[in-house]
């Protein structure tokens, strides 16, 4: 089984700082990861994910994520944030064989303040 | 459709009354999920079906809650004899089974429920 922790449930951050969305999973076998975000009002969707090769993937808005297979993360960041970050950000994992249930964590609320 | 269709968006329910919600995924998704989302809290996996082979019950919270598909089309949760902590945004979300995918994962509006 998988399992999924993010740090922090809440994370305000002023307009133009870094970010950092802390992500570690726990797995026996290899494993895909993603990252989601829920804007306010709004559905799930797909930011980026890590499927092989490259451990630095990149999302069209600035976002990107490193793979660190050695401390099992997946934090996600930006070095630069903007008020429409504001967002619920959720880390998910699934195991890379087969066809198998995906695992959410518990979500990180980034506040964006201006 | 274009996308994963929930209906009802919005069900407000006494408590004790069954309800039962709906959820239409991307037309050839083999995979479909439910999760619950209580304000305030993260996705809590619920259900997972996957083609013909035997859904994934292991997130369903009692024996109050039971979800059906047929095939690999509509999927609906039922929960019985309702409950105020029942209260919660319940996600669908639908995924392909694509050989080598990531098996991505699209995510419907969610349904408001709403137990008085």
């Amino acid at each position: 089984a998988q399992s999924v922790t993010q740090l922090g449930s809440h994370v305000s951050v002023s307009e133009g700082a870094l970010v950092l969305l802390r992500c570690n999973y726990s797995s026996s076998v290899s494993v895909y990861l993603f990252w989601y975000v829920q804007y306010p009002n709004q559905g799930l969707q797909l930011l980026l994910k890590y499927l092989s090769g490259s451990t630095l993937v990149k999302s069209i808005n600035g976002f990107e994520a490193e793979f660190n297979k050695s401390q099992t993360s997946f934090h996600l960041r930006k070095p630069s944030v903007h008020i429409s970050d504001t967002a619920e950000y959720f880390c998910a994992v699934r195991p890379s064989g087969g066809y198998q249930k995906v695992t959410f964590g518990t979500g990180t609320k980034l506040q964006v303040i201006p | 459709g274009a996308g994963v269709s929930q209906s009802p968006s919005n069900k407000v329910t006494e408590k004790g009354k069954d309800v039962e919600l709906r959820c239409d995924p991307i037309s050839g998704h083999t995979a479909l999920y439910w999760y619950r989302q209580r304000l305030g809290q993260g996705l809590e996996f619920l259900i997972y079906f996957q083609g013909n082979s035997a859904p994934d019950k292991s997130g369903l919270p009692s024996d109050r809650f039971s979800a059906e598909r047929t095939g690999e089309s509509v999927s609906t949760l039922t929960i019985q004899r309702t409950q105020q902590e029942d209260s919660a945004v319940y996600l669908c979300a639908s995924s392909p089974r694509i050989s080598g995918s990531s098996n991505e994962q699209f995510f419907g509006p969610g349904t408001r429920l709403t137990v008085l």
